[in-house]
């Protein structure tokens, strides 16, 4: 059974870079079956797809268009996790920050992580 | 990155049967058989409910359904109880740079 858990600071300074990591237990970051993806939510966007990454003999990564120019998720092989990296953040990227996997053969997230809080103020 | 429009609230009363449509494009919804449901309980994540349209995962009550029709999906709770109230989420993969796009939101409440 796949879990994941979330860990990272609860409130960003505007214009500092937001980080997040999401442990995996019960499946490999490195897997060739499936997709390591950060979703957010907030009142005024609602639920969000952020970006993914994943392996298919080398690795890949897909970011959406409205925070391409400032986001990076990275793979980390040794700790079996995988990390969110929002640059110049500004008060409208607070949210509740979700990872989630989704299978190679479909397109659904499942299962997800707890949730974070992040707060963009100063 | 347009959001799929759900309808914000959908209310019945114990034992009746509720439908949420999710309304996409046929960039999204009607180009494909990737629609997935999620329920959501205050403060908790998402957790999936209905996959590849009408797929319910392993665990699912079976008085959830999926369907879909043009570039239209819908939820159907039957049977409802009390504890399906919650917010639900559609979601579909999309053919452009933003592969996955969610719901509006829809709130079930149980009268």
């Amino acid at each position: 059974q796949v879990q994941l858990q979330q860990s990272g600071p609860g409130l960003v300074k505007p214009s500092q870079t937001l980080s997040l990591t999401c442990a995996i237990s019960g499946d490999s970051v490195s897997s060739n079956s499936a997709a390591w993806n950060w979703v957010r939510q907030s009142p005024s966007r609602g639920l969000e797809w952020l970006g993914r990454t994943y392996y298919r003999s080398k690795w890949y990564n897909d970011y959406a268009v409205s925070v391409k120019s400032r986001i990076t998720i990275n793979p980390d092989t040794s700790n079996n996790q995988f990390s969110l990296q929002l640059n110049s953040v500004t008060p409208e990227d607070t949210a509740v920050y979700f990872c989630a996997r989704v299978a190679a053969t479909g397109n659904d997230f499942d299962p997800w992580g707890q949730g974070t809080l992040v707060t963009v103020s100063s | 990155q347009s959001a799929l429009t759900q309808p914000a609230s959908v209310s019945g009363s114990p034992g009746q049967s509720i439908t949420i449509s999710c309304t996409g494009t046929a960039s999204d919804v009607g180009g494909y058989n990737y629609v997935s449901w999620y329920q959501q309980h205050p403060g908790k994540a998402p957790k999936l409910m209905i996959y590849d349209v009408n797929n319910r995962p392993s665990g699912v009550s079976n008085r959830f359904s999926g369907s879909k029709s043009g570039n239209t999906a819908s939820l159907t709770i039957s049977g409802l109880q009390a504890e399906d109230e919650a917010d639900y989420y559609c979601s579909s993969y999309r053919s452009s740079n933003t592969l996955y796009v969610f719901g509006t939101g829809t709130k079930v409440t149980v009268l």
